[in-house]
């Protein structure tokens, strides 16, 4: 099945400070979903993006489907950006498979 | 209103024990999903019903039962409950099966 990889594992930054989530997978998608799980465990969909880019406020994401991989970033870190954020791909209509996720915890 | 909506929120039973969790969504949605969250965080889908047709089941027990009334609602049965059984659960809904998924607060169950 296919494969899905995220890094760093674990992020930690102070608040303000901008950084970028990579995701990449081992075949080609028709789906790609970035989201985020708050502290508190909640999971809040960000980004459904199989290609391109797109923008929402200081998140914004990129997925170069022929390189499989995909990009977040997170401009002007807060503390409540602090969570796992995870990437999931479907491929041929089946299920999302997620990845590990990757933990960020931003201080003040 | 909220979205996707998960009952009850948290969970405890003994083992052997029968249980169910509901799930229910307001967005007018045809697909959704139960997802099983481990204790290392790691999400996997459990089952997806489609116009309340199964289309997804995965490698999972068959002590695990899930029934979809109608196109709003979907719940899980878990029969004879173990210990690993243990985990978070969340259901989640789309408009089509490639479309973004919204998820629910999650049912904390703790096996004892």
């Amino acid at each position: 099945g296919i494969q899905v990889e995220q890094s760093p594992p674990d992020l930690i930054l102070q608040e303000g400070a901008n950084s970028t989530l990579r995701c990449n997978f081992s075949d080609s998608v028709n789906n790609l979903q970035w989201f985020h799980q708050n502290p508190w465990g909640q999971l809040i969909n960000l980004f459904y993006i199989p290609s391109g880019t797109k923008q929402n406020g200081r998140l914004s994401a990129t997925t170069v489907a022929t390189e499989r991989y995909s990009l977040l970033y997170i401009s002007s870190s807060q503390t409540t950006d602090s969570g796992v954020y995870f990437c999931a791909v479907e491929r041929g209509g089946t299920a999302l498979i997620f990845g590990k996720g990757t933990t960020l915890s931003v201080s003040s | 209103d909220t979205a996707v909506s998960q009952t009850p929120k948290y969970l405890v039973t003994q083992m052997g024990n029968d249980k169910s969790i509901k799930c229910e969504q307001n967005l007018g949605h045809d697909t959704m999903y139960w997802y099983k969250q481990d204790s290392k965080k790691f999400l996997k889908i459990m089952f997806s019903y489609n116009n309340k047709e199964l289309i997804i089941n995965e490698t999972v027990p068959n002590r695990f039962s899930p029934k979809s009334p109608d196109k709003a609602h979907l719940n899980l049965h878990i029969n004879s409950l173990e210990l690993g059984d243990s985990a978070v659960y969340f259901c989640a809904s789309s408009q089509g099966r490639l479309q973004e998924q919204y998820f629910g607060p999650g049912t904390r169950l703790t096996v004892t």
